[in-house]
């Protein structure tokens, strides 16, 4: 398996336009996460699925953020209007069940000017 | 709200020395706790701790979850440059009886000098 696969790898936005990520986890896996590191605050989860279900939500920021698993080998993480703070590389990871380790994609970095 | 707090926070050291990073925590209802290297990218996967399984071991690398202090070591004996990156250590909780996601720690960056 290619592993969790993100795009774009980067990604550089004016402020206010709308920013959308991608994500294809792993086959086979049921729980689909999205993730956000920055310098000051390190790695946070903002959302996760489970068969393509959202779970919690709770660690979106705003309203601006969105995110949407159509079905199993895609999901989404849309930013509307973007705005510099929300500049991050912002991780998706994928996890074969409840108990097993996740496994994260190469990161999208964005980039809001 | 669940905490991870790692140390030191940044650590340089010679090739061939050995280096001990550590983690504490405070979660509820707590699963497993997880140590992942990342160098310039994504976030790979070492190690998963859990009641069940408090020490592991690979190659050059081990770790150690202590229970009863809330905390966690992981090992790295004879350092090679190749080790040079940032040390992540995660828990997760029970939750409703399916997975939940990471709460990381802030990382510890190890340099090693040749």
């Amino acid at each position: 398996d290619a592993g969790v696969i993100q795009s774009p790898r980067h990604e550089v936005t004016e402020m206010g336009q709308e920013v959308t990520l991608r994500c294809k986890p792993i086959s086979g896996h049921d729980y689909l996460f999205w993730y956000r590191q920055t310098m000051m605050r390190g790695l946070e989860l903002l959302i996760y699925f489970n068969n393509n279900v959202p779970i919690d939500d709770s660690g979106m920021p705003e309203d601006r953020f969105s995110a949407k698993m159509p079905n199993a080998s895609f999901s989404t993480l849309k930013i509307q209007p973007s705005e510099p703070r929300d500049s991050a590389v912002y991780f998706c990871a994928s996890q074969e069940g409840a108990y097993t380790e996740a496994f994260f994609g190469q990161g999208t970095r964005l980039t809001v000017v | 709200e669940d905490k991870v707090v790692q140390s030191p926070l940044s650590l340089v050291v010679h090739e061939g020395d050995t280096v001990t990073l550590n983690c504490s925590y405070e979660v509820t209802n707590f699963r497993s706790l997880l140590w992942y290297k990342q160098e310039k990218k994504a976030p790979t996967f070492l190690f998963m701790l859990t009641s069940s399984g408090i020490e592991k071991k690979s190659g050059r690398l081990s770790s150690i979850l202590d229970k009863k202090e809330l905390s966690s070591i992981l090992n790295i004996t004879a350092t090679q440059t190749g080790d040079s990156a940032i040390y992540l250590c995660a828990v997760t909780r029970f939750s409703g009886g399916g997975a939940d996601g990471l709460t990381f720690g802030k990382g510890t960056h190890l340099i090693i000098q040749p």
